[in-house]
């Protein structure tokens, strides 16, 4: 069986902090991780995976995400949040061809 | 690429009436996923496609829930009867292969509320 835990369904950060979203997974072989981001009244759109390789992934507007087998985690950053960084987060893993999210996290930027 | 397109955005519909959602998928993928979510349930699979054949429909809330894809361009999610609870987002999703490494290409969902 395989999960994803997303520690914090909200978190708050003050403009140009660090952003630090936890995603921990669950899976009895290597995973294949996403982070997907959902704005507003949109779908999910990928921001970054983990597949293969270097374990260190980098993906769109500025965030990346360490895979840690060790720790089974996948730790989403970014180093100075944004005000457009505002929006739902959510974890993912996929095993036998099918992604399962995580509960999503909610991130609000402080001005 | 035009992307996942979900029609309608929004639908606004009557307890008891019939619901159809529309879903094409982008060109070249062959897998097609389609997700309710809602505040207290999240994200929910219903079913998935691959190559226009249901794989998996265990996520399929009740019998008054059915999807087609009769073709790989267009598919369907219908609601017979629709009750209050069925309000949510539902999202419609595709992938190259089955999805495993390539992740999902979502739309932009389409907002039903039974009233």
């Amino acid at each position: 069986a395989q999960s994803v835990t997303q520690l914090g369904s909200h978190v708050s950060v003050s403009e140009g902090a660090l952003v630090l979203l936890r995603c921990n997974y669950s899976s009895s072989v290597p995973p294949y991780l996403f982070w997907y981001v959902q704005y507003p009244n949109q779908g999910l759109q990928l921001l970054l995976k983990y597949t293969t390789g270097a374990t260190l992934v980098k993906g769109i507007n500025g965030f990346e995400a360490e895979f840690k087998k060790s720790e089974t985690s996948f730790h989403l950053t970014k180093p100075s949040a944004h005000m457009s960084d505002a929006a739902e987060y959510f974890c993912a893993v996929t095993l036998n061809e099918k992604l399962t999210f995580g509960t999503g996290t909610r991130l609000t930027i402080i001005p | 690429d035009a992307g996942v397109i979900q029609s309608p955005r929004h639908e606004v519909t009557e307890m008891g009436q019939e619901v159809t959602l529309r879903c094409k998928p982008i060109s070249g993928h062959n897998s097609l996923f389609w997700y309710r979510q809602t505040m207290m349930r999240g994200l929910e699979l219903l079913i998935y496609f691959n190559n226009n054949v249901p794989i998996d429909d265990s996520g399929m809330p009740e019998d008054r829930f059915s999807a087609k894809m009769p073709n790989a361009s267009f598919s369907t999610l219908k609601i017979q009867p629709s009750e209050p609870r069925d309000s949510a987002v539902y999202f419609c999703a595709s992938s190259r292969g089955q999805g495993g490494s390539y992740g999902y290409t979502f739309g932009s969902g389409t907002r039903l509320t039974v009233v």
